[in-house]
């Protein structure tokens, strides 16, 4: 069965120290793989997502990158962080049948002090 | 663009029905979902309709899909305390190649 990993579930950084995010998927080749921010309170922003190795599309400009390394391996980072980058940060993944949707991961609560 | 739009409250008392609108914008919407999530967990993917379906049934859970007015309902029938979450709509179709696009997600909230 397919998994989705996500680390690490919380983390206080602060204003201008870098970042790093991993989401890994086992049980599926070649998944479509999705980073989205959900800030306090509101809904779904999708960040970034790939269909591919080393093929990434960017939603929206800001103080992220993402990166895909290994087929089901998905990074999310930052030279610098940002107040404003603080929200909780869900990892997901789709496969090619569509009435599965995305399986998300547990999230990681991001707090930039 | 694409958009899917949810109204952000709803409270009802336990044991009533629990009903839960969204409207969308993309005609070219071939799947529909309804997520669910817990406070400080991931989304669940709770149920979806195909867009050539107008009902779907899964135990407590009906799905309405009106195609012609894209819009789309999640009812929950004998709402227990269990079932407070936010709960959130999204579509996938050929017009947004490989993306889900969510709604902003519904607050359901429980009265005894």
């Amino acid at each position: 069965s397919q998994t989705i990993h996500q680390w690490p579930a919380t983390l206080v950084q602060p204003v201008g120290s870098p970042l790093s995010l991993e989401c890994t998927v086992e049980g599926t080749s070649n998944p479509n793989l999705y980073w989205y921010r959900q800030a306090a309170g509101r809904g779904l922003q999708l960040l970034f997502y790939s269909v591919g190795i080393g093929q990434i599309s960017s939603e929206v400009p800001q103080n992220l990158s993402a990166s895909r390394p290994q087929d089901r391996q998905f990074i999310l980072s930052s030279k610098k962080l940002l107040l404003s980058d603080s929200g909780f940060y869900l990892c997901a993944w789709k496969g090619t049948a569509h009435r599965y949707g995305y399986t998300f991961g547990s999230g990681t609560r991001l707090t930039v002090v | 663009g694409e958009d899917v739009e949810q109204s952000l409250f709803l409270s009802v008392r336990e044991g009533d029905s629990s009903v839960i609108n969204c409207t969308y914008t993309d005609s070219s919407s071939t799947y529909l979902y309804w997520y669910k999530q817990e406070p400080g967990a991931g989304l669940q993917l709770l149920t979806y309709i195909f867009s050539n379906m107008d009902m779907k049934q899964d135990q407590r859970l009906t799905v309405l899909l009106n195609k012609k007015d894209k819009h789309l309902s999640l009812r929950i029938a004998d709402t227990q305390t269990g079932d407070s979450a936010i709960y959130f709509c999204a579509e996938e179709g050929y017009s947004s190649a490989s993306k889900i696009i969510f709604g902003s997600g519904t607050r359901l909230s429980i009265r005894p």
